[in-house]
């Protein structure tokens, strides 16, 4: 069956970086797009991103661009999660998410379990 | 890189019907088909319930349909149930300067 399994909670100071990790299975890992959204405490859902692991094509959604970069292992069939310049706006639950079909469909069909990532001095 | 407009909540008794709605743009909703929804229970990751507008995933019951006429799409729960407590959500394709996706403001749903 299709399983994303998260690294786990980090706690961050304010300019620090982070990295989340995303390892995907029970499916060709190449054939579907990964997608990076983010759960502030009590707020609603914001997408971050997108990265293609047939070849790593990457696009950020505006807010983020310069600082967060999504990557892939096609090797260990992993996808990876780098937000920079940490403030405490970022503390957040960080999920990565898995399209429903071969294309950019942008339906979530498969979640990882969540990462929080706290920001805090 | 504003957010889909959803009401903060909805209710309604065991047994009813309710919808919510999600308005965007000619950009997004009202441009393309990708409009998703997703149930979240408080604690959990969100759930697939319907995927390009109107299309349920195996497994989710039937009592959840999803339509959209002009830049609004809706999400209608027949037979409203306890389990159905939950937020929700909607999602859409966004074109502009490179594509992106956009979530709505979520509705908080209150089985009374």
């Amino acid at each position: 069956q299709v399983q994303l399994v998260q690294s786990g909670a980090e706690v961050k100071k304010p300019g620090a970086s982070v990295r989340v990790s995303c390892k995907a299975s029970g499916y060709t890992f190449t054939t579907y797009y990964i997608h990076w959204v983010r759960q502030a405490p009590g707020e609603g859902l914001e997408w971050m991103g997108i990265i293609n692991p047939n070849g790593g094509s990457t696009s950020y959604a505006q807010k983020f661009q310069g600082r967060v970069t999504m990557t892939r292992d096609t090797s260990t069939s992993t996808v990876y999660m780098d937000l920079s310049s940490l403030r405490s706006e970022d503390t957040a639950v960080y999920y990565c998410a898995r399209d429903l079909t071969g294309n950019r469909s942008g339906w979530y069909a498969y979640w990882g379990q969540g990462t929080l990532i706290t920001v805090s001095s | 890189q504003s957010a889909l407009t959803q009401p903060a909540s909805v209710s309604g008794s065991p047994g009813q019907s309710i919808t919510i709605s999600c308005t965007g743009t000619s950009s997004d909703v009202g441009g393309y088909n990708y409009v998703s929804w997703y149930q979240q229970h408080p604690g959990k990751a969100p759930k697939l319930m319907i995927y390009e507008v109107s299309n349920r995933p195996s497994g989710v019951s039937n009592r959840f349909s999803g339509s959209k006429s002009g830049n609004t799409a809706s999400l209608t729960i027949s037979g409203l149930q306890a389990e159905d407590e939950a937020d929700y959500y909607c999602n859409s394709y966004r074109s502009g300067t490179t594509f992106y996706y956009v979530f709505g403001t979520g509705t908080k749903v209150t089985v009374l």
